[in-house]
């Protein structure tokens, strides 16, 4: 089973430019996740897909930070315009919600973006 | 608000020692907790997931138990090996539909 595919792998901008990242989850997992990782700290939810809608995206930074699941399969994530604390890893998870599941997460690869 | 720590930030041990990692939660209205492997540069790597109704699971070497009115988590390395060496993290989802909130993780470096 193929897992989760993201990219690019890495990212460096200038600040105040646009950034966006690609997410391909496993396929029949209807749940996306979007999470930023900063350097030492664990991954904090930016947003969360189930299919095509958005269930969370209460931290998700709506100022400069989109995301999209148009056919409720890829996703993206964009940043516009980034800032210097934007550097970080950002993470894709999907799952499949089974009604009484234990919804796992499988993780992708990641995206390092780094902003000078 | 749900808060998860881990102690400790790092550890370093000799190959074949076993060791455990802890993980506290503030909340202890949990559904699940699990634990991840991440390597450098890396995404994370489910090790074990645990249910609310469940105190303990296995896989291989590793063991881990919950607690949920102490509101912690132990993950048990048996025997560890050099390519243990990663940062482990642990995550509680909540009760009420809440995703899952991350601790900042233990670097672990066993050395040969």
């Amino acid at each position: 089973e193929a897992g989760v595919a993201q990219s690019p792998r890495y990212k460096i901008i200038e600040k105040r430019q646009s950034v966006a990242f690609w997410c391909n989850p496993i396929s029949g997992h209807a749940t996306l996740y979007w999470y930023q990782q900063i350097l030492g700290q664990g991954p904090k939810l930016l947003i969360q897909f189930q299919n095509n809608g958005v269930v969370d995206d209460s931290q998700l930074p709506k100022d400069r930070f989109s995301a999209e699941r148009l056919k409720g399969v890829d996703s993206t994530l964009k940043i516009q315009p980034a800032k210097l604390e934007d550097s970080a890893v950002y993470l894709c998870a999907s799952s499949y919600p089974l009604a009484g599941g234990n919804n796992e997460q499988f993780f992708g690869p990641g995206t390092r973006l780094t902003v000078l | 608000k749900q808060e998860v720590t881990q102690i400790p930030a790092a550890l370093s041990v000799p190959e074949g020692e076993n060791l455990v990692l802890n993980c506290s939660f503030t909340d202890s209205a949990i559904y699940n907790l699990q634990w991840f492997r991440q390597d450098p540069g890396k995404g994370l790597t489910s090790l074990l997931l645990i249910q609310s109704s469940q105190r303990e699971q296995t896989s291989g070497r590793l063991n881990a138990s919950l607690d949920k009115s102490s509101g912690r988590s132990t993950l048990y390395i048996a025997a560890s090996q050099p390519g243990d060496s990663a940062t482990y993290l642990c995550a509680v989802r909540g009760n009420y539909g809440q995703n899952f909130v991350f601790g900042p993780g233990t670097r672990l470096s066993v050395l040969p």
